[in-house]
């Protein structure tokens, strides 16, 4: 079973900010916090990972709450190709057998 | 990040017949490779682990002898999908990892009809 919990959708206007939250109340010490999304009939894309700092990169920011027992993925200027399904996992530090859970499907309108 | 391919990308077949779907790691060696499954409106399933110069890991649930897996080369694992019914109708992606990282292919849609 996946590890995670997330909001089964969520809308976002375009150009506002999306937040989109994940639950890992059972998150391990060795375990990092991987988002990946998936646009319709793709395969999915790496977007952002992090242990407990928090992270940014060209795509995202990743906010992990200090206990660890949740995050929040950031894009800070959503357009309607962001539009997607958003994976929330948690895996072991070498680790790549990835199990996904349901995802927050995303919905960017203009 | 590392190019995964997918070939066919998309495939029509008769019930009963196999088919093949072939994974190509482009840019770099991948000793494992992934192979998950995606039904209409759902989350991906892990199928099973493919590992280059051994037997593929099957996740619980999945009949290893109806999905063939082969990883001959550091670069190409093949899914063969035996005698397939319509039930087989799926989205089937795999994955490769590599720099520390885990990469998708861009997925092939297998219709049997």
């Amino acid at each position: 079973d996946a590890k995670t919990t997330q909001p089964t959708s969520m809308d976002c206007a375009e150009g506002r900010a999306a937040n989109l939250p994940c639950n890992h109340s059972t998150i391990s010490g060795n375990e990092y916090v991987y988002w990946y999304r998936q646009i319709h009939s793709q395969g999915p894309q790496y977007i952002i990972h992090g242990l407990k700092n928090n992270e940014t990169n060209e795509m995202a920011s990743l906010i992990i709450t200090e206990d660890r027992k949740s995050s929040t993925l950031i894009l800070p200027h959503a357009t309607l190709r962001d539009t997607a399904v958003y994976y929330c996992i948690v895996r072991p530090t070498g680790g790549f057998k990835t199990i996904f859970g349901a995802g927050t499907r995303l919905f960017v309108k203009a | 990040g590392a190019v995964v391919s997918q070939h066919p990308s998309w495939v029509i077949c008769k019930s009963g017949t196999s088919v093949k779907i072939e994974c190509r790691s482009l840019d770099f060696q991948a000793t494992t490779m992934f192979w998950y499954r995606q039904f209409p409106k759902q989350s991906l399933m892990l199928m099973a682990t493919s590992n280059e110069g051994s037997k593929a890991t099957y996740e619980q649930g999945v009949e290893k002898d109806k999905f063939l897996i082969n990883h001959a080369s550091l670069t190409l694992s093949t899914l063969t999908v035996t005698s397939a019914h319509p039930e087989d109708s799926s989205f089937y992606i795999c994955s490769v990892t590599g720099d520390g990282e885990q990469f998708f292919g861009p997925g092939t849609r297998l219709t049997v009809l």
